[in-house]
């Protein structure tokens, strides 16, 4: 296992237009997350998973954005009529729950969107 | 709500200085500190953190100290090297499951 991925790695849109980012976490992990992250800015929680449950949302995360993780394997993060505002990195981390639990996130490298 | 206030950048220093990157928090109870580190052209990753009052984390000559008295967690290297040359990010981790982040810290050694 070579830890999180995410795809693609760049995609850019015109506004309006739907995209939509995959991330396949580490196979044993339970936990899965998803953050925004600015230029210049921390990132930002968006959601999270347990398996294929989704446990929180965050206010930021609008009527345009939708994730799933099916299977409580890959998840996927849609966001519907993109915005100039959503053009962002959005990244997806994921971790192990349990009685090993360290609280450690692992992270991806990060899907760039640019919303022209 | 849950906040982190880190020090900005960006932070200069030749190699072999002595670092410090300044980190607060705002939570509610007792919240786990972690520092990660994002080198360039990769993902986050942990460098080290401390889950109770006075727990020292330590990894790869970085240190920082959960101190609650002054709500920081602060992070310092005494001898900084080129590798070390990326953008560093104070978080913590409070009764949700999920962590907060700093703004990041970009740190830029010089032989």
């Amino acid at each position: 296992d070579t830890g999180v991925s995410q795809d693609p790695r760049h995609k850019i849109t015109k506004r309006g237009q739907n995209v939509t980012f995959r991330c396949d976490p580490i196979s044993e992990h339970n936990r899965l997350y998803w953050y925004r992250q600015t230029l210049g800015q921390g990132p930002e929680f968006l959601t999270y998973f347990q398996n294929e449950a989704q446990l929180e949302k965050s206010r930021l995360l609008s009527d345009r954005f939708s994730a799933e993780r099916p299977k409580g394997s890959f998840s996927t993060l849609e966001i519907q009529r993109t915005e100039q505002g959503d053009s962002a990195m959005y990244l997806c981390a994921s971790s192990q729950f349990g009685t090993t639990n360290t609280g450690e996130l692992f992270f991806g490298e990060g899907s760039r969107l640019t919303v022209l | 709500g849950n906040s982190v206030t880190q020090m900005e950048g960006p932070v200069t220093l030749s190699e072999e200085a002595f670092l410090t990157i300044n980190c607060t928090y705002t939570a509610t109870g007792y919240p786990s500190l972690f520092w990660y580190v994002q080198y360039p052209g990769e993902g986050l990753q942990l460098l080290l953190k401390a889950t109770k009052a006075d727990d020292k984390g330590s990894n790869k000559g970085f240190e920082a100290t959960y101190r609650k008295e002054t709500t920081s967690f602060h992070l310092e290297k005494g001898s900084v090297q080129v590798s070390d040359s990326a953008v560093y990010f104070c978080a913590l981790r409070g009764g949700s499951e999920k962590l907060v982040f700093g703004k990041g810290t970009k740190l830029t050694v010089n032989p």
